[in-house]
């Protein structure tokens, strides 16, 4: 069963606005959220980071948001630049378990000029 | 600092042949973790290794497993290939200490089995 859910499979937004990308989760389990962005052909790449103790976490142009009563993240970009043209995956884990990372099944953004 | 090196890159097998995927993560990581990416059911956890112990296990069966070496690099093998092990196998190396779960991945072993 799918405990991290990105329900939108696709994202377009014009350069220079903001991008907000959703992710909800099931287990309550979780206790650290992460966020990466993956080109074709290449690994992952970490992005920003939240813990559970906190409901916000910012690096640059990039924010993370966390509604633990919601089960709900979200990661803001702004301003978005045709750069971060990619697919974002949502993940989380529970630290008490190990470091097994539970992905989302990935949001494809497309910034336009 | 080098990141996470996976070898081979790509690799093409037969069905029931078998494979052996390494990886070396970051200099004075002690966990690796190994994720199966498949475009149906996106990336997988397999198992997480920690000081040559495994210490998480994903649900796939036991023709997947895994090793680490006293040097923290890591090897996972499939026996009896099937054609849906077909698919982007990614390797993560992250320090391992409670309370610090970012994960470093490598570039990823495409492996086919025809």
């Amino acid at each position: 069963d799918q405990q991290v859910k990105q329900n939108s499979p696709s994202l377009s937004v014009q350069e220079g606005r903001i991008s907000i990308l959703n992710c909800d989760y099931t287990n309550s389990m979780f206790d650290y959220f992460l966020w990466y962005k993956k080109y074709p052909a290449e690994g992952p790449t970490f992005l920003i980071s939240i813990s559970s103790i906190k409901d916000k976490n910012e690096d640059g142009r990039f924010t993370v948001f966390l509604n633990k009563s919601a089960k709900h993240l979200s990661l803001h970009i702004v301003p978005s630049q045709p750069g971060d043209s990619a697919v974002y995956f949502c993940a989380a884990s529970d630290s008490n378990s190990g470091y097994a990372l539970n992905f989302g099944k990935g949001t494809s953004l497309l910034v336009t000029p | 600092k080098a990141g996470v090196t996976q070898t081979p890159r790509y690799l093409i097998k037969t069905r029931g042949q078998q494979v052996t995927l390494s990886c070396s993560p970051i200099s004075g990581h002690r966990s690796v973790s190994w994720y199966q990416q498949t475009p149906g059911q996106g990336l997988q956890f397999l198992f997480e290794y920690f000081s040559e112990t495994q210490r998480n296990k994903g649900n796939f069966p036991g023709r997947f497993s895994g090793r680490q070496f006293s040097n923290s690099r890591s090897e996972m093998n499939v026996s009896t290939l099937e054609l849906g092990d077909s698919a982007l196998y990614l390797c993560a190396s992250s320090s391992g200490q409670v309370g610090n779960t970012e994960a470093f991945f490598g570039q990823g072993t495409r492996l086919t089995v025809v």
